[in-house]
Formats: structure tokens, C-alpha cells, sequence
């Protein structure tokens, strides 16, 4: 079955350290969505993108956090400099982006800042 | 987008129907109703959407009232790896925030043995 991946599963990281997490959408779709989750304030979107071009990226925190696609293969999200209330949960997800919104989850990258 | 208000959580009987309501008062002619769920420790998972229509898939059937201020998601024979937290979204199909999902805090079912 096709799937969204993510890489790493698990970080753990010094604070003040760069974290970068990587997402490999499903082929074909070509909206590519970023999405936070803690206990307090559950699933958060930080950032989306349509073929490639950043659409919204409102929730994220600009001063440390970026989001790029550098190829239709490959998502990424960057912290630095790293902090504590960046733990989290990210989830990326992708859509065929044809007027449906059956988004498709990846795993999650489990980010422990210490 | 319109606000959606669910139960915090609920509880079935494995092999029963669980039928998950959603309140949404504020939706709007052009909003659809659309079903998530997370299995703990998982990524969200598509369930179920729809418009005016009832809908059924492998997964689900949804039932949206007539005035569409509310829906009901129906798993028809729970299992005990349906327990999970149901998030249900309303937004529109199109626009400048196509594509774009906000979930709320939805309801955790927990399915017994």
C-alpha cells in the first residue's frame, strides 16, 4: 500500500541543537501538510503546500522553524535552534489534491528536546 | 471554518454500533463533514465524508440530519482496535484554504471487551 513516510521515527536532542525531519509524500499527490501534535494543544497545522509552493505556513513559529520541498519526493521541517516546548509529535501528511480531503498520515517523528 | 462540538468520549461494547454525534450548528451550504480517526501512537486515518447525502464505505457510515446542524458517525460492529479518538472536521471543499484541516479535540471511544 502506498504511504507517507517519515524519517526518524524518534529524536531525541539538546536544546540549541538543529533538528531536521523528513517526509516522502505518496506519489502522485501533490499537497504536502505539516502538522504538530501536544498534549495541551492536540494536532496543529504548521505549514502546507500545493505542487511544491508553500500555501500557508501561518502556524509555525518563523524565527526557528522552516519548511521546504525541495523535490515532489520530499518534504522537510527544520528547527533551529532547537527548545524544549518543540517536543512534540510531527506528523506529516499528503493529498491527491483533487477536491477530495482524504489526507494520508505518516507515522510521526516522536522529537524530544532536552 | 465551522466549529464542531463532539463528546469528550464514549464507550462500546465490542461487536456492538457505536454511533459518534457531532454537533455542527454553524456549517455552512458549501461545508463537508469529514470523519478522522487516531489510533494512539498512530497517525491520523481517514474515515468518512459527505455533504447533504448519507454515506457508507468499508469503514463507516455517516448520517447527516436534513438541516445538516449535526451528523452522526456509526461504526456498525466495533472492535477492539477501534478504540481511538473520532475527530470530526467540517470545512469547505474549495477556496484558499483547500486542503486544510483543523481539528478540534474530538472523542475518545474506547471499545470493551
Amino acid at each position: 500500500d502506498a504511504r507517507v513516510t517519515q524519517t526518524p521515527r524518534h529524536k531525541v536532542t539538546e536544546m540549541g541543537q538543529e533538528v531536521t525531519m523528513r517526509c516522502q509524500p505518496i506519489l502522485g499527490h501533490n499537497t504536502v501538510f505539516w502538522y504538530r501534535q501536544t498534549m495541551m494543544q492536540g494536532l496543529e497545522l504548521l505549514a502546507y503546500f500545493r505542487n511544491r509552493a508553500p500555501l500557508d505556513d501561518s502556524g509555525m513559529p518563523k524565527d526557528r522553524f522552516s519548511a521546504e520541498m525541495p523535490d515532489a519526493t520530499l518534504a522537510t521541517l527544520k528547527i533551529q535552534p532547537s527548545e524544549p516546548r518543540d517536543s512534540a509529535v510531527y506528523f506529516c501528511a499528503s493529498g491527491p489534491g483533487q477536491g477530495s480531503e482524504k489526507l494520508f498520515f505518516g507515522s510521526g517523528t516522536q522529537l524530544s528536546v532536552l | 471554518d465551522a466549529k464542531t462540538t463532539q463528546p469528550t468520549s464514549m464507550d462500546c461494547a465490542e461487536g456492538r454500533a457505536a454511533n459518534l454525534p457531532c454537533n455542527h450548528s454553524t456549517i455552512s451550504g458549501n461545508e463537508y463533514v469529514y470523519w478522522y480517526r487516531q489510533i494512539h501512537s498512530q497517525g491520523p486515518q481517514y474515515i468518512i465524508h459527505g455533504l447533504k447525502n448519507n454515506e457508507t464505505n468499508e469503514m463507516a457510515s455517516l448520517i447527516i440530519t436534513e438541516d445538516r446542524k449535526s451528523s452522526t458517525l456509526i461504526l456498525p460492529h466495533a472492535t477492539l482496535r477501534d478504540t481511538a479518538v473520532y475527530y470530526c472536521i467540517v470545512r469547505p471543499a474549495g477556496g484558499t484554504s483547500y486542503g486544510k484541516l483543523t481539528f478540534g479535540q474530538g472523542t475518545i471511544l474506547t471499545v470493551h471487551p
